[in-house]
């Protein structure tokens, strides 16, 4: 069965620091990643996905992510922190046999400090 | 602004009421979802429908009765719900293909649901 982990419930940065969020997958098949975004009080967000055509994936506001099949890891990553960056961040896996499912991770919290 | 409109915003609810919550999304995607999310937890898949027909149900309680008129909308008719069913539910929309897994989701803004 497919899943991801993410790794922290919580991350605080800085402003204008790193931002780096941890995914990891485990898929017996080429998987299908994602990563959403959620503000409050919004629904989730595509920030960007994997389907095997390269393995760096340039998303929205800046983030990319990296696929790295030696590790199983898809970590999402952004420069520079913005204050306008603090939401909860959602690493998923898409079911790739012919379903319609899609499994999240528990989600991080990322908060940016001034 | 999101491209699947969900309605009401909030609702609250007597354990005892029957209400409904729709859905709408004019991106011709010919997938639907219902999730719910509750507090910092992760969204849990209810039910999917393709082509307007239910193709997954979570094990959802009958409480939750979901229904697709057409391929724009979706709705979920809610009786004798339970106080640990409030949450956030989300209804989301993906393109349709056999192997659907590489179409990202949808989502709109969802329905705050109290039941007191």
């Amino acid at each position: 069965a497919q899943s991801v982990t993410q790794l922290g419930s919580h991350v605080s940065v800085s402003e204008g620091a790193l931002v780096l969020l941890r995914c990891n997958y485990s898929s017996s098949v080429p998987p299908y990643l994602f990563w959403y975004v959620q503000y409050p009080n919004q629904g989730l967000q595509l920030l960007l996905k994997y389907t095997s055509a390269a393995t760096l994936v340039k998303g929205i506001n800046g983030f990319e992510a990296e696929f790295k099949k030696s590790e199983t890891s898809f970590h999402l990553t952004k420069p520079s922190a913005h204050m306008s960056d603090a939401a909860e961040y959602f690493c998923a896996v898409s079911d790739n046999t012919g379903g319609f499912k899609t499994i999240f991770g528990a989600g991080t919290r990322l908060f940016v400090k001034a | 602004d999101t491209e699947v409109t969900q309605t009401p915003k909030h609702l609250v609810m007597g354990m005892t009421n029957k209400k409904s919550l729709k859905c709408e999304q004019h991106m011709g995607h010919r997938a639907m979802y219902w999730y719910k999310q509750k507090a910092k937890k992760p969204p849990e898949l209810m039910f999917v429908y393709s082509y307007e027909k239910l193709s997954i149900n979570e094990s959802v309680p009958s409480r939750f009765s979901p229904e697709c008129p057409n391929s724009s909308l979706l709705n979920l008719h809610l009786h004798a719900l339970q106080p640990e069913d409030s949450a956030l539910y989300l209804c989301a929309s993906s393109q349709e293909a056999k192997y659907a897994g590489n179409s990202p989701l949808h989502f709109g803004n969802g329905t705050r649901l109290t039941v007191t």
